[in-house]
């Protein structure tokens, strides 16, 4: 049973460009979670979503980012017009959708912006 | 703010030793609550859970004990060794809630 995919591994994106990130949840599972992490730090929580709909995004800038996880295919989460400040390492993580229940998590996406 | 907060960045144990993290949370509606381990260039790998209506809980060479008097987590590894240098994460979930808060981690060194 694959776990939680998530690609690319490493995305290195100039000023003003946007970054997409992808996340393949478990097998069986149809909830997503997408956390930040910058070095040093713990991990941030910023949307929360299950199949087409956004439950919770509190977490989430209120501009330049945006998340979905379509009927079909694996969840994305995309930075428009990247800044500097946009680099860290972006964790996926699915769960069956129950709550009080833990999640799994990708081996994440390190964005870094020049 | 956070409301789980780790009480030493840093570690330091020698190979053998048990090791004891701790982990405070300020969130009183907090039930469930869940330790993590996180190695360098990897994603946070699940280790062992509790929810409150426990104060204690065993897996292999883990342990992780919840005092809800004083809203405080422990993770204990026994015979640490090499293999669980990391950083560890607990994490605590409100009741009803789906969405784990994560405290900023304690780094654990184990020296050979």
């Amino acid at each position: 049973n694959a776990g939680v995919m998530q690609n690319p591994r490493h995305l290195v994106r100039r000023r003003g460009q946007e970054a997409r990130l992808r996340c393949s949840p478990m097998k069986g599972h149809s909830h997503v979670y997408w956390y930040r992490q910058l070095p040093e730090e713990g991990l941030k929580f910023m949307v929360y979503l299950q199949k087409e709909n956004i439950i919770d995004e509190s977490g989430m800038p209120k501009e330049r980012f945006s998340a979905e996880f379509p009927k079909e295919g694996p969840s994305i989460l995309r930075i428009q017009q990247v800044v500097r400040g946009d680099s860290a390492a972006y964790f996926c993580a699915s769960s069956q959708g129950t709550a009080n229940e833990k999640l799994f998590f990708g081996s994440g996406t390190q964005l870094s912006v020049l | 703010g956070e409301s789980v907060g780790l009480h030493l960045p840093t570690l330091s144990v020698q190979e053998g030793d048990n090791s004891i993290i701790n982990c405070a949370y300020s969130n009183s509606a907090s039930d469930y609550f869940i330790w993590y381990k996180q190695e360098s260039g990897k994603g946070p790998q699940f280790i062992i859970d509790i929810r409150s209506n426990m104060d204690k809980r065993q897996g292999q060479r883990v342990t992780v004990l919840l005092n809800k008097t004083v809203k405080h987590l422990s993770l204990q590894i026994a015979a640490t060794q090499p293999g669980d240098s990391a950083v560890y994460f607990c994490a605590d979930i409100p009741g009803g809630s789906y969405i784990p808060t994560f405290g900023r981690g304690t780094s654990l060194i184990v020296h050979p």
